[in-house]
């Protein structure tokens, strides 16, 4: 199975600014997600990134807030544009070797 | 759409005890379905899974079926251990894929000696 890192674990960052979660995956891998954690809450599916193209966008979630590349088989990045209070959350990449989907340890993400 | 419905944690059980975490689920079609484990402090894992009506995913003593009927896929385990102390996560996915997961809110699982 696929083995995934994320950077940073956690951070605690300042309303208006901005965070790149970094994810890396051991295996060359043609999708790849990002899901977000709210606290108490499950996980929902932010976007697809796609190598060589843009992301696609669940319902609710926009390229301006939540832009992503994804340059590689093995890496994507997740940018939390001009934070809030509200996205303080887990932030959760996964690949998908099917049949199974394989998360990575999650961004700890705490805005003031 | 598809959604998944869990019961509410927390569930406070002593070693040895009986689980069962209920699971139902809605969706259109004949989605695969998933029981994802969050250990403390770390990633979410891939517990089980069943990809059509009646076929039974198991894994580290944990069981679940997969009942079209009353379109639910309950977890249990027969004995559980303070090791099994995490959160569990109902998941389905659109048949045939494990891409574009939908979540349940998860139950938290306390397992007490």
């Amino acid at each position: 199975s696929a083995v995934i890192s994320q950077k940073p674990s956690r951070d605690i960052c300042q309303r208006g600014t901005s965070l790149t979660i970094q994810c890396q995956v051991d295996s060359q891998v043609t999708m790849m997600f990002w899901y977000r954690q709210q606290p108490g809450q499950s996980l929902t599916l932010i976007a697809t990134a796609n190598q060589g193209s843009e992301a696609t966008y669940e319902s609710g979630f926009v390229i301006d807030k939540f832009p992503i590349s994804r340059p590689n088989l093995t890496f994507s990045t997740l940018t939390v544009s001009n934070m809030s209070p509200e996205d303080s959350s887990i932030y959760l990449c996964s690949v998908l070797e099917a049949p199974e989907q394989f998360f990575g340890p999650g961004t700890r993400l705490t805005v003031l | 759409g598809n959604s998944v419905t869990q019961m509410e944690g927390p569930v406070t059980l002593s070693e040895e005890a009986f689980l069962t975490i209920n699971c139902t689920y809605t969706a259109t079609g004949y989605p695969s379905l998933f029981w994802y484990v969050q250990y403390p402090g770390e990633g979410l894992q891939l517990l089980l899974k069943a990809t059509k009506a009646d076929d039974k995913g198991s894994n580290k003593g944990f069981e679940a079926t997969y009942r079209k009927e009353t379109t639910s896929f309950h977890l249990e385990k027969g004995s559980v251990q303070v090791s099994d102390s995490a959160v569990y996560f109902c998941a389905l996915s659109e048949a045939g894929t494990a891409s574009k997961l939908t979540f349940g809110t998860g139950t938290r699982l306390q397992v007490t000696l």
